[in-house]
């Protein structure tokens, strides 16, 4: 059981380069997350999805997009990367239920924009 | 709207002290609250929760109790240790999909 894995790990990119990160779970959760960690900014949502086939903005959606590509994957997609995109996503899920669930994270992917 | 107020860090302990890590939150309603802990390098993970008004949830000497006329969560243990080091997340979740974190508070253990 592997719960939520992301690729890459690492990743750098250059200013307006575009790129995928990929998000997967095994564990049947509806709802998956995709945040970003920025020092002194605690994490911040860009943008969820409650089931497959929805998604939503979270608090900092600009410049991503995102794909539930079926119940296991939801992708965030940068079209023009930025510097100020430089920050750590990511991603999570929650089985299905009330907002009394937690939340299971995986292990991020570390961005930076030159 | 809701929101979550933790204490800045870093805080910097010796050994075998007692920690506090202070959380006050904003909401509506009757949310949940939670303790994320994040060690070096990787992703978040839940040390505790609770669900409704005095409950305390407890994991690893680690306590918090859900005190809804103060609105806190404060973060206790009685005696750190080094591996403690970590960041430490306030979250709370309230009728919808989506968690509000903290900024997260920086823990060095000192041996």
């Amino acid at each position: 059981n592997a719960g939520v894995t992301q690729t890459p790990k690492f990743q750098v990119l250059k200013t307006g380069q575009s790129m995928t990160l990929q998000c997967a779970q095994d564990m049947n959760h509806n709802s998956m997350y995709w945040y970003r960690q920025d020092p002194g900014m605690g994490l911040r949502l860009i943008y969820y999805s409650a089931s497959e086939g929805t998604t939503d903005k979270g608090e900092v959606p600009n410049g991503y997009n995102v794909s539930r590509l079926n119940k296991r994957e939801f992708s965030l997609r940068l079209e023009s990367a930025a510097p100020s995109q430089t920050s750590v996503y990511f991603c999570a899920s929650r089985p299905p239920g009330t907002h009394t669930d937690t939340q299971y994270f995986g292990p991020g992917t570390r961005l930076t924009v030159l | 709207g809701n929101s979550v107020t933790q204490m800045e860090g870093p805080v910097t302990l010796s050994e075998e002290a007692f920690l506090t890590i202070n959380c006050t939150y904003t909401a509506t309603g009757y949310p949940s609250l939670f303790w994320y802990v994040q060690y070096p390098g990787e992703g978040l993970q839940l040390l505790l929760k609770a669900t409704k008004a005095d409950d305390k949830g407890s994991n690893k000497g680690f306590e918090a109790t859900y005190r809804k006329e103060t609105t806190s969560f404060h973060l206790e243990k009685g005696s750190v240790q080094v591996s403690d080091s970590a960041v430490y997340f306030c979250a709370l979740s309230s009728g919808t999909y989506k968690y509000i974190f903290g900024t997260g508070t920086r823990l060095k253990v000192l041996a």
